[in-house]
């Protein structure tokens, strides 16, 4: 069974521009999941989908981040335009239901220069 | 508010000597708690969880509602063992995670 992928696995790019991440999660899995870690920090949720529906996205931190899944398969995070303070890992987990275990990617490092 | 301590940032002990990683919680309601292990150049991935009350690796954590714990214990720690520890708790399907604490086990 393949894991959770991410891509890329290392972005750098310039402060104001975009940058976009992708999510394939297990297949089977409707639950998939957002989280990064930023220097020194612990890892926090960003947003959780189930299917194609956003279950909850209470941990975005503004509305430079913007999340999709259509059709329920792989997802994407945007940041646009990126700052300095997005700079960090951000990881994609996924689990069969709610209740069960969530298994994470390699995450992504993104770099704002 | 749910939030998770682990008030070490680093452990090192040599290899057979005892480990517990430290792990405290704050959660109003029944808590459902798990340790997390990320080793060098891999994936975040699970290690246990409190419902299951098994020992994976040699490694077992019990949860104590009292003192709000779930520390993760080993009575001997391998060299392999080396790794980011982290204690999470669900909330609402998300998981709240500590700051980790990176174990090294010296030879």
């Amino acid at each position: 069974e393949a894991g959770v992928t991410q891509f890329p696995s290392h972005s750098v790019i310039e402060k104001g521009q975009t940058v976009t991440l992708r999510c394939d999660p297990i297949s089977g899995h409707d639950n998939l999941y957002w989280y990064r870690r930023v220097m020194g920090k612990e890892i926090k949720f960003l947003l959780h989908f189930v299917k194609e529906s956003k279950q909850d996205e209470s941990g975005m931190p503004n509305n430079r981040f913007l999340a999709e899944r259509t059709g329920g398969t792989y997802s994407t995070l945007k940041v646009q335009p990126a700052e300095l303070e997005d700079s960090g890992v951000y990881f994609c987990a996924s689990s069969y239901s709610g209740g069960q275990p969530q298994h994470f990617g390699d995450g992504t490092r993104l770099s704002i220069l | 508010a749910q939030r998770v301590t682990q008030p070490e940032k680093l452990l090192s002990v040599f290899k057979g000597a005892p480990v517990e990683l430290k792990c405290n919680y704050s959660y109003s309601g029944s808590p459902e708690l798990f340790w997390y292990v990320q080793y060098s150049r891999q994936r975040l991935q699970l290690l246990l969880r409190h419902i299951s009350r098994e020992s994976i690796k040699g490694f077992t954590a019990d949860l104590n509602k009292g003192e709000t714990s779930f520390h993760l214990k080993k009575p001997f720690a391998q060299e392999e063992d080396s790794a980011m520890y982290y204690c999470a708790l669900r909330h609402t399907d998300k998981l709240i995670f500590g700051t980790g604490t990176r174990l090294q086990v010296f030879p």
